[in-house]
């Protein structure tokens, strides 16, 4: 049974650049959900996606926008990167149906983001 | 309002100790309370969760004890061992609305054997 699969697990780039990372939810799962995880820090909560769409937003600026697709893989794009965007980024897929308690979330092991 | 705070940053257990993790909420609209596992390299995973209508939880070794009007909660590592060396994550939801987790900033323990 495939977890949550995300990729690329590393990337480097160069400021002002631009990034995109990829989600694979667990099988069964149709939600999606974006954290982003300084070094030393708790994960802090991105956005949510449910049936393509964006439905909440943490305090994170414009730069980070989001899709989901049909399939109900996800993506994460990053735009301007400043040196602060340096994290780990992590994807956790959920069942709506399971409720609102995120009880059922399965994290993947995110990718390491690292802007120079 | 949306803070958890947790301590201590780091904790160094003996091999069949108790390691004790503490976190405080402000907010009284949460109402689960998880806690997860954080290998390196590797997403948190969830050990144990509670509601504030219970006061403790029990997991085998994993304990939660939950203080509603303090608005505190801690996780107890019974008979701890090398293989519990991780980072613990406290966090808090909405049982209403969306599945969203704030995240306490972690306790790094490690087990000596």
């Amino acid at each position: 049974d495939a977890g949550v699969t995300q990729s690329p697990t590393h990337l480097i780039k160069t400021r002002g650049q631009q990034v995109t990372l990829r989600c694979s939810p667990k099988s069964g799962h149709d939600t999606v959900s974006w954290y982003q995880q300084a070094l030393g820090q708790g994960p802090q909560f991105i956005f949510q996606y449910y049936e393509e769409e964006e439905r909440q937003r943490g305090n994170f600026p414009d730069r980070f926008s989001g899709h989901q697709f049909p399939n109900y893989s996800s993506e994460l794009n990053v735009n301007a990167l400043l040196l602060g965007d340096s994290a780990l980024y992590l994807c956790a897929s959920s069942l709506e149906l399971t409720g609102p308690s995120p009880d059922g979330y399965t994290f993947g092991s995110g990718t390491r983001l690292t802007v120079v | 309002q949306q803070q958890v705070k947790q301590s201590p940053q780091s904790l160094i257990v003996q091999k069949g100790g108790i390691s004790i993790i503490n976190c405080a909420y402000e907010n009284t609209a949460f109402d689960y309370f998880p806690w997860y596992q954080q290998f390196p390299g590797k997403g948190p995973a969830l050990l144990i969760a509670i509601r504030p209508d219970v006061s403790e939880k029990k997991e085998g070794r994993f304990t939660i004890s939950f203080n509603k009007s303090a608005k505190q909660f801690s996780l107890h590592i019974m008979d701890s061992q090398p293989g519990d060396s991780a980072t613990y994550f406290c966090a808090a939801s909405f049982n209403k609305g969306f599945q969203k987790l704030v995240f306490g900033t972690g306790t790094r323990l490690l087990v000596s054997p």
